[in-house]
């Protein structure tokens, strides 16, 4: 069974680079579509965007400019890093990992989360 | 965007009621259309996948159907366990949306 834990900082100063790993247990990183999601308080799902195997990324457009995801294979771990935060980046962050079949696809299973707090 | 619009925003059911969440999507999605249960505090969970398909090992009274750009939700017989959050996503086009949710309680 595969598992998701995200990690990093929970604490961001604005202007910075806010930076999350998730480790993934219970199966290969070599394998999948690894996404990165938030939740505002009070609202709803926002999807990140996604590096896939290969080293393959495809993000939000709405975030494009400031994110890049990046994969480490030998730890089974995937990473995102959000530059230029601000107090609207605050956010629960998630992992999570996307079957894909041909023409469909779910994200199953999510990680935990990590509050992450832009703040001064 | 394909935007994803939920109703309602929040509902109050007893245990034992049928409960129906809709999900409108702002252009033809065809199917792909999945629904997932976030209990407070927690991490989403999927429950439906393809508008329709249950995923294993979760509850028969949750089903979902729809095609196009409507969608329902139902749980035929609420209990204790289902209150939370129930968010529709759609996987036809990138980016991936989810609607706003659905927060859903016990009367």
């Amino acid at each position: 069974q595969v598992q998701l834990q995200e990690s990093g900082p929970g604490l961001v100063k604005p202007s910075e680079t806010l930076s999350l790993t998730c480790t993934v247990s219970g199966g290969s990183i070599g394998s999948s579509y690894w996404n990165w999601f938030r939740q505002s308080p009070g609202k709803g799902l926002e999807w990140i965007g996604y590096i896939y195997n290969s080293g393959r990324t495809e993000y939000n457009l709405s975030l494009k400019s400031r994110v890049t995801m990046s994969l480490d294979t030998s730890k089974n771990q995937f990473s995102l890093k959000l530059s230029s935060v601000t107090a609207a980046d605050t956010a629960m962050y998630y992992c999570a990992s996307l079957r894909a079949v041909t023409g469909t696809g779910w994200f199953d299973p999510w990680g935990q989360g990590i509050l992450v707090t832009v703040s001064s | 965007d394909t935007q994803m619009t939920q109703s309602p925003s929040s509902l109050s059911a007893s245990v034992g009621d049928r409960v129906t969440i809709t999900c409108q999507a702002s252009q033809d999605i065809s199917n792909l259309l999945n629904w997932y249960h976030q209990k407070p505090g927690k991490a989403p969970k999927l429950l439906i996948y393809d508008a329709s398909s249950l995923k294993a090992g979760v509850p028969s009274r949750f089903s979902g159907t729809g095609s196009g750009t409507h969608f329902t939700f139902t749980i035929s017989s609420l209990q204790p366990e289902d209150i939370g959050t129930y968010s529709c996503q759609q996987f036809d086009n990138l980016p991936y949306t989810f609607g706003q949710g659905t927060k859903l309680e016990i009367k």
